[in-house]
């Protein structure tokens, strides 16, 4: 099986710009979950989706959403980019059980100059 | 605000010893944990799982539990240098997110 894909990989935005990123689950997997991943913060919890439904949500603000389409795949929207949304964003896929373990996809780096 | 600590390292391990890690958290109703490893650049993967009190081996990694504590621990027997990465405690209750610890850097001598 195909893992979690992520495009693009690599993204440098300047200020005030919006961005968005894409996540492709594993096959058969319904639940999308995105993080934010800094040196200083270490993974933060974004939001989670599950059968096009947000079902659970970080302590981010309004500029960062997100939404998922009837085939799993998943985009995150960051609108009016700050200089500290730079980070690792990354997605997260499971089956959407209780307790399903989540796999990772590689990432997208973005760089807010 | 549900909460996972984990020492944020560097914790040095020569080659060959056990490397042993610890997580604790705050809610005392978490069901599921989860300990990931990250390689420098890399996302992060899953090394196990364990939901019961207790111990649970896979390989040379033995994951422990003791929910009346509230901490879970990851051993790493005969520890290699390709050991060498920030390991990621991660706890959820039910279908809630899971919340993860800051991660600890290991390393490995040879």
């Amino acid at each position: 099986k195909a893992g979690v894909t992520q495009t693009p990989r690599y993204l440098i935005k300047t200020r005030g710009q919006q961005v968005t990123l894409s996540c492709s689950p594993i096959s058969g997997h319904r639940s999308v979950s995105w993080y934010q991943q800094t040196p200083g913060q270490g993974l933060q919890f974004l939001f989670e989706y599950f059968s096009e439904t947000q079902r659970n949500k970080g302590n981010f603000p309004g500029r960062f959403s997100g939404r998922q389409f009837s085939n799993s795949r998943s985009e995150m929207n960051v609108s009016t980019l700050e200089l500290g949304d730079s980070a690792l964003y990354l997605c997260a896929s499971s089956q959407g059980r209780t307790a399903d373990t989540q796999y990772f996809g590689p990432g997208t780096r973005l760089t807010v100059l | 605000q549900k909460e996972v600590e984990q020492n944020s390292g560097p914790l040095s391990v020569p080659e060959g010893a056990i490397a042993s890690l610890n997580c604790t958290y705050s809610d005392r109703g978490s069901q599921s944990f989860f300990w990931y490893r990250q390689y420098s650049g890399k996302s992060p993967e899953l090394i196990m799982f364990i939901y019961s009190n207790g111990d649970k081996e896979d390989g040379r990694f033995t994951a422990q539990l003791n929910k009346a504590s509230q901490y879970v621990s990851l051993l790493i027997r005969d520890s290699q240098p390709s050991d060498s990465a920030t390991y990621l405690c991660a706890v959820s209750f039910g279908n809630e997110k899971l919340t993860f610890g800051t991660g600890t850097r290991l390393t490995i001598i040879p």
